[in-house]
């Protein structure tokens, strides 16, 4: 079966510093795969997508990046974070073939101080 | 750009009433409307998909509809439980992008 793996859980970082997210889908090839925000008490932001390896859509511009170095990795970056980072970030893959249902990780709370 | 609005941010109803939550889009209809249910500090997790060449789509106590004249869906909770509180969201997927897009929740609350 498939799954979704995202880390770390929660996350303090200061301003300034840099950011990592990874995430990781097993039992399944060539996924779609996404990148969500969720501010406190809102709906989902799109941040990224992907379709393939090196394929990247920017949903809105802003203080991050996305990378897919590999089929089933998705990364999300910055290199500088803004107080405005914080929030709840969440991974989420979808079959390439029947396109339609997302699965998601179990998010990362990232508070930038 | 597209947008999906969920008119109400919050909704209370009697255990046992049916809930009915909206959806409404802009501009063109996507392949998939999609209904999510996420808990506190949790990822959404996927309940029912309907095409757009559907128009209702039923599974136990849930039911979606889907028009796309008035681009909306509809999605009800019958003999509703403390257990269903949660927020819903809804999510549009257009297949030509093959992103998924997500409206704001609605938050529902379920009393005994």
């Amino acid at each position: 079966s498939q799954t979704i793996h995202q880390w770390p859980a929660t996350l303090v970082q200061p301003v300034g510093s840099p950011l990592s997210l990874e995430c990781t889908v097993e039992g399944t090839s060539n996924p779609n795969l996404y990148w969500y925000r969720q501010a406190a008490g809102r709906g989902l932001q799109l941040l990224f997508y992907s379709v393939g390896i090196g394929q990247i859509s920017s949903e809105v511009p802003q203080n991050l990046s996305a990378s897919r170095p590999q089929d089933r990795q998705f990364i999300l970056s910055s290199k500088k974070l803004l107080l405005s980072d914080s929030g709840f970030y969440l991974c989420a893959w979808s079959s390439d073939r029947t396109n339609t249902e997302a699965f998601f990780g179990q998010g990362t709370r990232l508070t930038v101080v | 750009s597209q947008k999906i609005e969920q008119n109400s941010e919050a909704l209370n109803i009697q255990e046992g009433k049916t809930a009915t939550l909206t959806c409404n889009y802009t501009n063109y209809s996507p392949a998939y409307l999609q209904w999510y249910r996420q808990d506190p500090g949790r990822g959404p997790v996927f309940l029912l998909l309907i095409r757009e060449n559907e128009k209702e789509k039923r599974k136990e106590r849930l039911k979606v509809t889907f028009d796309t004249t008035l681009k909306q869906s509809l999605f009800h909770i019958t003999a509703s439980q403390p257990a269903d509180s949660a927020t819903y969201l809804c999510a549009l997927l257009y297949s030509s992008a093959s992103k998924i897009i997500f409206g704001s929740g609605t938050r529902l609350s379920i009393r005994p």
